[in-house]
């Protein structure tokens, strides 16, 4: 199963770019990366995914290295409610068309203001 | 969208009795749920993953027995932990995926259990 590295914790100015590294060196040809948050004692939130392409919503930008060995979650413009723990994930098959998510570690994402 | 909910809340019962928590899927159908394990200041854990109608595909080094997943419905799934212990005290999440294509997972909020 691929794994994810992340810094363990990050703080990010009020109202600047917050950038979210992640290592995903052993990630398999047709495996997706995902970017959920998780706001003390509840349950993760999805942000946005990619396989190799760029890709932007509402709340975030993922850009995904040609190689995709390695990807950044991009929040534009962070503010306080932005602070969570920020969770890269590998979408891996297990057979039969279902995909289970490896959590890594996360990173701790502190906004200040 | 897409919202997942789970009951209850919070419970808090005795070493040696089973407590069930529900996950529901409100306003789609889940042909898949997931059920996760937290630990204090830890990430999430996969516990297992079931799909509607079969039997769940348990992680390794957790009990079946133990930890019971049915999946009756395609909105409903739950998860039975028999004769609890203080080391089950823990947040139990659940998950579920929807349309076929769609391969997003939305978590609910979380179940904290407490074993006395």
């Amino acid at each position: 199963d691929a794994k994810t590295t992340q810094p363990t914790s990050m703080d990010c100015a009020e109202g600047r770019a917050a950038n979210l590294p992640c290592n995903h060196s052993t990630i398999s040809g047709n495996e997706y990366v995902y970017w959920y948050r998780q706001i003390h004692s509840q349950g993760p939130q999805y942000i946005i995914h990619g396989l190799k392409n760029n890709e932007t919503n509402e709340m975030a930008s993922l850009i995904i290295t040609e190689d995709r060995k390695s990807s950044t979650l991009i929040l534009p413009h962070a503010t306080l409610r932005d602070t969570a723990v920020y969770y890269c994930i590998v979408r891996a098959g297990i057979g039969g068309g279902t995909y289970k998510y490896i959590f890594g570690t996360g990173t701790r994402l502190k906004v200040l203001a | 969208g897409a919202v997942v909910s789970q009951h209850p809340s919070w419970v808090i019962c005795k070493s040696g009795t089973s407590v069930k928590i529900e996950c529901r899927s409100l306003d789609f159908q889940a042909t898949t749920m997931f059920w996760y394990r937290q630990f204090p200041k830890q990430s999430l854990m996969l516990m297992a993953t079931s799909n509607e109608g079969s039997k769940a595909t348990y992680e390794q080094g957790v009990e079946k027995d133990k930890f019971l997943i049915n999946h009756a419905s395609l909105t409903l799934s739950t998860l039975t932990v028999t004769s609890a212990h203080p080391e089950d005290s823990s947040f139990y999440i659940c998950s579920a995926r929807g349309l076929a294509g769609h391969y997003e997972q939305y978590f609910g909020p979380g179940t904290r259990l407490t074993v006395t």
